[in-house]
């Protein structure tokens, strides 16, 4: 139990629409990345929120957006959906803003997306 | 991109015996991690090791690093069915990120 909740747990939409998927973070911790895990792979980093401001993006497209909200909830948009977006999404909260330097990430139950 | 990887892909083992899978990575890093992953659910968060570190233990866990190398290994002794899971490692460099290997699937057959 890590105390990072994100829902929805599973959906399913269709090409070219629109999804939001959320996060709640573990208390106290202010900052939140995202991480796209496609079947078979490792997690790969979406984007970084500190203090409701992006400090760091992977390798995704302007169509992948968050948020982060003054009670360091999040969460990630994806427009335009493609048949490579289905993934299960993580959201994973740390103490720290650097967390690659010193911590380590407190990951949800993630969210499991299948685009038809 | 994927910087870690781990070998071996797979591995299959009875109850009670040691089990080690092994992490290569391409960049300088400050620490590594490993985490486990329980059939496509969240990951949860192993051990860490800094860069300055050669060994560290966690009860039945054993991390190695050599940055000579690039290299870490992950061992796990008397290995226990609920062990089953996949296995990651995560090295932190000078970025805000954390880069993911492609994992071990362990399985413990009891």
């Amino acid at each position: 139990e890590t105390g990072v909740t994100q829902s929805p747990t599973h959906l399913i939409k269709t090409r070219g629409q629109q999804v939001t998927l959320r996060c709640s973070s573990q208390s106290g911790h202010n900052t939140v990345s995202w991480y796209q895990q496609a079947l078979g792979q490792g997690p790969q980093f979406i984007f970084q929120y500190y203090r409701e401001e992006e400090n760091g993006r992977g390798n995704f497209p302007p169509r992948f957006s968050g948020l982060q909200f003054p009670n360091y909830s999040s969460e990630l948009n994806v427009n335009a959906l493609e048949l490579d977006d289905s993934a299960l999404y993580l959201c994973a909260s740390s103490r720290t803003q650097l967390p690659f330097l010193s911590g380590e990430l407190f990951f949800g139950e993630g969210s499991r997306l299948t685009v038809l | 991109s994927q910087q870690g990887e781990e070998d071996p892909q797979a591995l299959s083992i009875q109850e009670g015996e040691n089990a080690t899978m092994n992490c290569s990575y391409k960049t300088s890093i400050n620490n590594l991690q490993w985490y486990r992953q329980n059939s496509g659910r969240g990951l949860v968060h192993l051990i860490l090791i800094r860069s300055n570190e050669r060994e560290k233990h966690s009860g039945r866990l054993r991390v190695t690093l050599d940055t000579s190398k690039k290299s870490s290994s992950l061992l796990i002794t008397a290995s226990r069915a609920a062990d089953t899971a996949s296995y990651f490692c995560a090295t932190g460099s000078g970025t805000y990120k954390y880069i993911f290997g492609t994992g071990t699937r362990l399985k413990v057959l009891a």
